[in-house]
């Protein structure tokens, strides 16, 4: 089994420009999350979905917007690039208690 | 969720216990606490979690006081691959499922 799969894993953008940042789970379950973490600090919660055709705002969502295109996928789109941020991007999947992560998506807006 | 209390930074010796504690006043009755870690720049690997007995996997020990007001993972012999950045988390099993990390604890395994 993959797990969570995040694409892409390095993307340099520049001030102003959109994205969007992939993720998709063949693990079943039914919430996803979008986390990001910037240098030394702890994951902050961005947006999450508890289930397929829900989302919900985390702790940072001021700039981001998310779609949970079905169970597996759940995608987080920059409609406007600014370099703060220029972050570490993990999704996460969770059926019970304990989310599995992917491996993460570097960003830098220059 | 309760908040938690981690040392910023521990050192432990190759092949010998790392214990790692955690302070957790506040924490209410059907909170449970997770540990996780983050190795380099990778994302957060579930170690252990446990409501109120003590726990054992193949990874670690999860030792919670019988007040559970704090908790200690113990590695119980330490590798140079466990440095890493270590996240002690309490959450209640209700509502929202998303984990909230804190600092975590940095712990450099010397050889």
């Amino acid at each position: 089994n993959a797990g969570v799969t995040q694409t892409p894993k390095f993307q340099v953008l520049k001030t102003g420009q959109s994205m969007t940042l992939q993720c998709a789970q063949d693990m079943n379950h039914n919430s996803m999350y979008w986390y990001r973490q910037d240098p030394g600090m702890g994951l902050r919660l961005i947006y999450y979905s508890a289930s397929e055709g829900t989302t919900d705002k985390g702790e940072v969502p001021n700039g981001y917007n998310v779609s949970r295109l079905n169970k597996r996928e759940f995608s987080l789109r920059l409609e406007s690039a600014a370099p703060s941020q220029t972050s570490v991007y993990f999704c996460a999947s969770s059926e019970q208690r304990t989310p599995t992560f992917g491996s993460g998506t570097r960003l830098t807006v220059v | 969720d309760a908040k938690t209390t981690q040392p910023p930074s521990m050192d432990c010796a190759e092949g010998r216990a790392a214990n790692l504690p955690c302070n957790h006043s506040t924490i209410s009755g059907n909170e449970y606490v997770y540990w996780y870690r983050q190795i380099h720049s990778q994302g957060p690997q579930y170690i252990i979690h446990g409501l109120k007995n003590n726990e054992t996997n193949e990874m670690a020990s999860l030792i919670i006081t019988e007040d559970r007001k704090s908790s200690t993972l113990i590695l119980p012999h330490a590798t140079l691959r466990d440095t890493a950045v270590y996240y002690c988390i309490v959450r209640g099993d209700t509502g929202r499922r998303a984990l909230t990390f804190g600092s975590g604890t940095r712990l450099q395994v010397q050889p």
